[in-house]
């Protein structure tokens, strides 16, 4: 079955400690890959997706994501993180095979200041 | 913030009775998307539309239903709550069928007793 595995769920940092979420996922064939970030109390906002080309994404607020395709993996990093960071953060999969937009579990960020 | 409106945005409700949920949009999407998020299982799709009075099931669409009788506004009821429905509800809209970009609603938190 297609499905998106986010390893940490829950992630605790001091400030300046760099971070990588984890994700992998199932599908075979061509494959959308988004970074979704959730505040406390807000809605989900895009963080960075990955449609073709440079397999190292840049988004916004200093995240990066890279894409490796021989690991099924598209892993979410920042080299220092802030308290304004903490949130929780949600991998998804598109493919165009099926159609489906398929979210991971979640992945709580807390920093400590 | 995409104009997304969901009401209400909070419901307390009891078990069997039938409830009702809006999103309205006023950026003319075509598509729109009801998720529901629930601790450890992310997002997961209940139902979508591809426009007016065209829906499709999602992957949790049992004991829900949708219409979409107008472009703006896409409609998800239980027709009889169960407790296992307790949950936050978010509408989502995209311009293209890729969902490159979604935007989410600020969500409604459902309480089912």
């Amino acid at each position: 079955a297609q499905s998106v595995s986010q390893h940490n769920h829950h992630v605790i940092l001091s400030e300046a400690a760099s971070l990588e979420l984890g994700c992998n996922y199932s599908y075979g064939g061509t494959v959308n890959l988004f970074w979704y970030v959730q505040y406390p109390g807000q809605h989900l906002q895009l963080l960075l997706k990955y449609f073709s080309g440079d397999p190292l994404v840049k988004g916004i607020k200093g995240f990066e994501a890279e894409f490796i395709k021989s690991k099924f993996s598209f892993n979410l990093r920042k080299p220092s993180v802030q308290w304004s960071d903490t949130a929780e953060y949600f991998c998804a999969v598109h493919s165009s095979n099926t159609g489906k937009l398929i979210f991971g579990q979640g992945t709580t960020l807390q920093v400590k200041p | 913030d995409a104009g997304i409106t969901q009401s209400p945005r909070h419901k307390v409700t009891e078990t069997g009775t039938p409830v009702t949920l809006r999103c309205h949009q006023t950026e003319n999407h075509r598509y729109m998307y009801w998720y529901r998020q629930d601790p450890g299982h992310g997002l997961r799709l209940i139902h979508y539309s591809y426009g007016v009075k065209d829906t499709d099931k999602g992957e949790v669409s049992d004991g829900y239903s949708v219409s979409r009788s107008k472009t703006e506004d896409f409609l998800l009821t239980l027709e009889s709550a169960t407790s296992s429905q307790t949950s936050v509800y978010f509408c989502a809209i995209s311009e293209g069928s890729q969902r490159e970009k979604l935007f989410f609603g600020s969500g409604t938190q459902l309480s089912v007793l």
